[in-house]
């Protein structure tokens, strides 16, 4: 699977869109993108995942850039009960096997 | 509609005691996955098992764990005679076994495993 890339850190008030990039340029054509969460204490919570369009759940939205190499995470409006750690993770199919391998992630913590 | 459910939620153990950690996974996944988190780091594969086989045990330490997902009942993920190291919060994930192939993991909330 694809090495990502992903700032350790971010901020975000309240109210306001949390933009979370991942850069994942050894991506190949069969891999997907997906992005998880685990908010402090909790297992990981899934949100979304994509392959080459634009993804929107009641969650958030997946903006893949055309040539694949990256992604953004948009939470639309922000909340305090979304600070947690964000995994950007991209893995192919493997017929049914689904072990996800997790990096450090990125820490947001929305302000108040 | 229960989620991946883990019991003990909190677990206590002194040296040398065995830990078992359960997991039921959601209704109608028959895959299995074994993730640990140590204190301040990432999470870890462990072990991926079908009921009644382990597929992939790549992840799990070659001595003193061992898990299993009988035809029956929970999966159980098994540490003999525990250390001080095994301290972590352990996490099972379901998937099912058919359906599409990207399906995501369900996660439950962990058992923290504290050995003094």
């Amino acid at each position: 699977d694809a090495k990502t890339t992903q700032p350790t850190s971010m901020d975000c008030a309240e109210g306001r869109a949390a933009n979370l990039p991942c850069n994942h340029s050894t991506i190949s054509g069969n891999e997907y993108v997906y992005w998880y969460r685990q908010i402090h204490s909790q297992g990981p919570q899934y949100i979304i995942h994509g392959l080459k369009n634009n993804e929107t759940n009641e969650m958030a939205s997946l903006i893949i850039t055309e040539d694949r190499k990256s992604s953004t995470l948009i939470l639309p409006h922000a909340t305090l009960r979304d600070t947690a750690v964000y995994y950007c993770i991209v893995r192919k199919d493997s017929g049914g096997y689904q072990k996800v391998t997790f990096g450090i992630g990125t820490k947001l913590q929305v302000i108040p | 509609n229960a989620g991946v459910m883990q019991n003990p939620r909190h677990l206590v153990r002194r040296r040398g005691q065995e830990a078992r950690l359960r997991c039921s996974p959601m209704k109608g996944h028959s895959h299995v996955y074994w993730y640990r988190q140590l204190p301040e780091e990432g999470l870890k594969f462990m072990v991926y098992l079908q009921k009644e086989n382990i597929i992939d045990e790549s992840g799990m330490p070659k001595e003193r764990f061992s898990a299993e997902f009988p035809k029956e009942g929970p999966s159980i993920l098994r540490i003999q005679q525990v250390v001080r190291g095994d301290s972590a919060a352990y996490f099972c994930a379901s998937s099912p076994r058919s359906g599409p192939y990207n399906s995501p993991l369900h996660f439950g909330n962990g058992t923290r495993l504290t050995v003094t």
